[in-house]
């Protein structure tokens, strides 16, 4: 089974929009933290934001925020007020226990349309 | 400001060379990772390593090796390269620690790696 599923593999959305990534994961374990990265067209990997699975709050990061739904085992991004320097590709993942490996999705690809 | 670099951004090598692509970090991070992306398969594992001289096979070893006799610097080898060895190459590191605590993957700009 996969660890880390992103089922959209293309968004749009339109300028000072919000736009939700959906992210779902599987894991056994208590203790795992979830991440979010954007990929720009230039190819590094920026870290955005991260959600512990003991945190209360959803994580948030400036305009980025992390809906994260323990139970349904969901950890969604949500971008605010998009900009065209939003456009990226964008990545959950997943690590566990004490485990040292990352878990990735296959990435979502986000368009902001002026 | 942390840092993680790799020796090429750029790189065209023929079918058969041997190919060296390096990796530094100078966050003092026990893990090392190798990745490749292509188009539609999102990031895969190649190796990684937690430790001076550990590793540990990822999801696709075949055809790679790889090398970490410093803790800042892990090295991945193509012994001999293939056309479909061509892709994007990302290094990443991170510190050890309970998952739940963070300790996310810091990334360096990768490497296009073009074998002809």
């Amino acid at each position: 089974a996969q660890k880390i599923t992103q089922t959209q593999p293309g968004m749009f959305v339109q300028e000072k929009e919000a736009v939700t990534l959906d992210c779902t994961y599987d894991t056994s374990d208590q203790s795992y933290g979830l991440f979010w990265y954007k990929q720009p067209s230039s190819g590094e990997m920026i870290f955005l934001i991260y959600q512990g699975s003991y945190d209360e709050q959803n994580a948030t990061e400036g305009r980025y925020s992390l809906n994260f739904q323990k139970a349904r085992k969901s950890a969604n991004l949500v971008i605010s007020a998009s900009q065209l320097g939003d456009s990226a590709m964008y990545f959950c993942a997943m690590r566990e226990g004490w485990g040292n490996q990352f878990y990735f999705g296959t990435g979502t690809s986000l368009t902001v349309i002026p | 400001d942390v840092k993680v670099t790799q020796s090429s951004r750029y790189l065209v090598k023929r079918t058969g060379e041997k190919v060296f692509l390096e990796c530094v970090q100078d966050m003092d991070h026990e893990n090392m990772f190798w990745y490749r992306q292509d188009p539609g398969l999102g990031l895969r594992l190649i190796y990684f390593s937690y430790d001076v001289k550990m590793k540990e096979k990822g999801d696709i070893p075949e055809g790679y090796s790889v090398s970490r006799e410093k803790k800042e610097r892990f090295s991945l080898i193509l012994e001999s390269a293939s056309t479909n060895q061509t892709s994007m190459y990302l290094c990443a590191s991170s510190r050890s620690g309970l998952a739940g605590d963070g300790n996310e993957q810091f990334f360096g700009p990768g490497t296009r790696l073009t074998v002809l």
